[in-house]
């Protein structure tokens, strides 16, 4: 993996299902990778920051793994709400590149 | 609300001008990040400042400069603008200095149109 990747592009889930996606990042050189949630017309707003193998971090129904080995994070939603709709960017490596997003769509 | 103010919300200009963005970070917060969201990219790291002075340099162009001032606000200056300039700047803080261990909190954005 050169780049920060997302998957997957867009996503939408049936209120109160659980789903969770991916951020693929460069393994070597790891510094840290970064969880945002971006909801339609406001800012992005931090989720975690996560900077060790196997770290797992949680923020209420959102929890997010980290495996810097094999480059990859996975940030998991249990039990979505309407509120839950958002894009969801990670960012990695010394430039804090950002992957493209996953546009999550929870339906009522 | 983050604590990070920007301004102007939006701003509508005509290439081969020059315009400032104007950030004002978090109260307490010694770094400023400046970033650009263009239709066709993601999410780009411009530059850092921290208390001051140059931290971190991301893909911003020659044409692009920002300072931070000893108030702490920040300016980032866009000149001989083209279409292509035409994004979402954000601005964000942090405590501290580096880059990437940080969370970050972002303001609301200028939206730049070059006409």
């Amino acid at each position: 993996i050169l780049n920060v990747e997302q998957s997957p592009q867009s996503l939408h889930v049936q209120e109160g299902d659980s789903t969770n996606f991916t951020c693929s990042f460069p393994s070597s050189n790891f510094y840290a990778l970064h969880w945002y949630r971006w909801e339609t017309a406001k800012s992005p707003e931090a989720l975690f920051v996560m900077t060790l193998n196997g770290d797992e971090k949680k923020k209420g129904r959102i929890s997010a793994t980290l495996n810097t080995k094999e480059g990859y994070s996975y940030l998991y939603i249990k039990g979505s709400q309407p509120e839950d709709s958002a894009t969801y960017l990670c960012a990695s490596d010394e430039k804090l590149t950002f992957g493209t997003g996953t546009r999550l769509t929870i339906i009522p | 609300d983050s604590g990070v103010t920007q301004t102007p919300k939006h701003l509508i200009t005509a290439t081969g001008q020059r315009v400032t963005l104007r950030c004002s970070p978090r109260s307490g917060d010694l770094s400023v990040y400046w970033y650009q969201q263009s239709l066709d990219q993601g999410l780009q790291f411009l530059i850092q400042y921290y208390n001051g002075e140059e931290r971190a340099k991301g893909n911003i162009l020659e044409r692009f400069s920002a300072q931070q001032f000893p108030d702490l606000h920040s300016e980032l200056n866009l000149s001989s603008l083209e279409l292509g300039d035409s994004a979402l700047y954000f601005c964000a803080s942090s405590v501290e200095a580096g880059l990437i261990y940080n969370e970050q909190f972002f303001g609301p954005g200028t939206r730049l149109t070059v006409l």
